[in-house]
C-alpha cells in the first residue's frame, strides 16, 4: 500500500506568518495533490502536480503556493497566513489519472491566530 | 454551486443494519465516481470506485451508478461499529485525464450497538 507522510502534524502560526507543509510519498506515484478539509465543505483541492517541476492549479488556490521538487516531495506554502487558512490539510498521491485510487496522508492541522 | 452533492448529512443505523448513502453530480462531465471513508483522526481511504452503469459489489459494500441521472449510491449491509466514519463521494472529469477529484461534503455514519 502507498505510503504518504506529512509534516508537521500540527502547526500554530500567527497572521502574516510564513508556513510550509511537507508531503512525501514513497511509492513512485506521478500525481500528488493538496487538499484542505473544513466542516461543511468536505475536501477541496488546492494544487496538484503531475511530476517533479509540474504544478497545476486546483479549485481553491488563492493564498497558497506549491512546489514539487522531486517525484517524492510536494510542498504547500502559505507566505502570508490568514485566519481563514485555519484548516486540516491533506496530501494525496496516485499512480495515474482518473482511474487511479488516491492515497492520503494523515493530515496536518494548521491554526492561524 | 456544489458539483457533487451528498445526502443525508448524517445517518444513524443499528449494528447489523443497512446504511445507505446518496450522491448526485450536477456536471455531465463527472462520470467516474469513488467512495472514500475517513475515520476520526485519519486521512480518507478509498472504499471503491464505480465507472459503469449498474451495481458493483465488494464484500458488504455495494455501489450503484446511474449515468443518465448522474446518481450514485453506496449501501453497507450488516453495518458494524467500525463502519462509523465520514463517507465521501468523489467524482472525476471523464474529459480530462487529470486524476483530479471533486468531493462532496460527506455523510457522517454512526453505527450504534
Amino acid at each position: 500500500e502507498a505510503a504518504v507522510t506529512q509534516s508537521p502534524r500540527n502547526k500554530v502560526t500567527v497572521t502574516g506568518g510564513n508556513v510550509t507543509l511537507s508531503c512525501r510519498q514513497t511509492n513512485s506515484h506521478n500525481y500528488m495533490y493538496w487538499y484542505r478539509q473544513d466542516t461543511g465543505h468536505g475536501l477541496r483541492l488546492i494544487h496538484y502536480s503531475y511530476g517533479a517541476g509540474n504544478l497545476q492549479i486546483g479549485d481553491v488556490p488563492d493564498g497558497y503556493k506549491a512546489t514539487r521538487t522531486t517525484q517524492e516531495d510536494f510542498f504547500l506554502l502559505l507566505e502570508l497566513a490568514s485566519p481563514s487558512q485555519t484548516s486540516l490539510y491533506f496530501c494525496a498521491s496516485s499512480d495515474q489519472g482518473n482511474y487511479a485510487e488516491q492515497f492520503f496522508g494523515p493530515g496536518t492541522r494548521l491554526t492561524v491566530l | 454551486q456544489q458539483k457533487v452533492q451528498q445526502s443525508p448529512e448524517s445517518l444513524s443505523v443499528p449494528e447489523g443494519g443497512m446504511a445507505s448513502f446518496n450522491c448526485t453530480s450536477s456536471d455531465r462531465n463527472f462520470q467516474y465516481f469513488w467512495w472514500y471513508r475517513q475515520h476520526s483522526g485519519e486521512g480518507p481511504k478509498a472504499l471503491m470506485s464505480i465507472f459503469s452503469d449498474g451495481d458493483k459489489k465488494e464484500g458488504r459494500f455495494t455501489a450503484h451508478l446511474n449515468k443518465a441521472s448522474l446518481h450514485v449510491s453506496l449501501h453497507i449491509r450488516d453495518s458494524q461499529p467500525s463502519d462509523s466514519a465520514l463517507y465521501f463521494c468523489a467524482a472525476s472529469d471523464t474529459g480530462a485525464n487529470t486524476g483530479k477529484l471533486t468531493f462532496g461534503h460527506g455523510t457522517i455514519l454512526r453505527v450504534h450497538p
